[in-house]
């Protein structure tokens, strides 16, 4: 069975503070998806990356994926209240069936 | 048009009902799937649709049936529904199901609830 594992699963801090979520596997990842959802609504996709040790930066958000493609990291600087939500990634295995696994999801909150 | 949509927003219904979900999408992807997302948890998958076909059913109890009249359209047919069976509901679109992107695009979702 291939996991993917998403910490931590709940996160609260102030605003201005910064912040890192990981999603790890022991399986390579042909591509890693990070989604972004509120409350009653659906995830919104976020960023998708694909090669090993690539970044990609969205205003205040930047996205990391490992050299092996075992593992992603969001980390978020100088957090804001409307930053606020349910964090997802989702991996498409190597060896999979080519849908998505998902993390268990980081409840973001910040506090102004 | 880089939108899913969905109907309807919410849905009230009882264990002896007949009801649907309605899901389009316009952005020419082939591939369409339900999920089914209990709070705090992430999507857990039902059903993919590739090229209008039925091509993944994740074990689903035969109360939920799909159908996808056409390549924009998808729908999910509930009937004798369990209380359990509340939940939100998300439809989602993207590239055919062979790509190792699956950049998946996501309605708002029917909030569901069963009585």
């Amino acid at each position: 069975t291939q996991l993917l594992e998403q910490s931590p699963q709940f996160l609260s801090i102030q605003e201005g503070e910064n912040l890192t979520v990981y999603c790890n596997s022991s399986s390579v990842f042909s591509s890693l998806q990070w989604y972004r959802q509120e409350p009653g609504e659906g995830p919104v996709l976020l960023v998708t990356v694909v090669t090993g040790g690539e970044v990609k930066k969205l205003k205040r958000l930047t996205f990391q994926f490992g050299d092996a493609r075992k593992d992603s990291s969001l980390h978020i600087t100088a957090a804001q209240p409307g930053d606020t939500g349910l964090y997802l990634c989702a991996g498409v295995f190597l060896s999979g069936n080519y849908q998505l696994i998902w993390g268990a999801g980081t409840k973001l909150i910040i506090k102004p | 048009d880089t939108e899913v949509t969905q109907t309807p927003k919410h849905l009230v219904m009882g264990m002896t009902n007949k009801k649907s979900l309605k899901c389009e999408q316009h952005m020419g992807h082939r591939a369409m799937y339900w999920y089914k997302q209990k709070a705090k948890k992430p999507p857990e998958l039902m059903f993919v649709y590739s090229y209008e076909k039925l091509s993944i059913n994740e074990s689903v109890p035969s109360r939920f049936s799909p159908e996808c009249p056409n390549s924009s359209l998808l729908n999910l047919h509930l009937h004798a529904l369990q209380p359990e069976d509340s939940a939100l509901y998300l439809c989602a679109s993207s590239q055919p199901s062979g790509r190792l992107y699956n950049e998946q695009f996501f309605g708002p979702g029917t909030r569901l609830t069963v009585l």
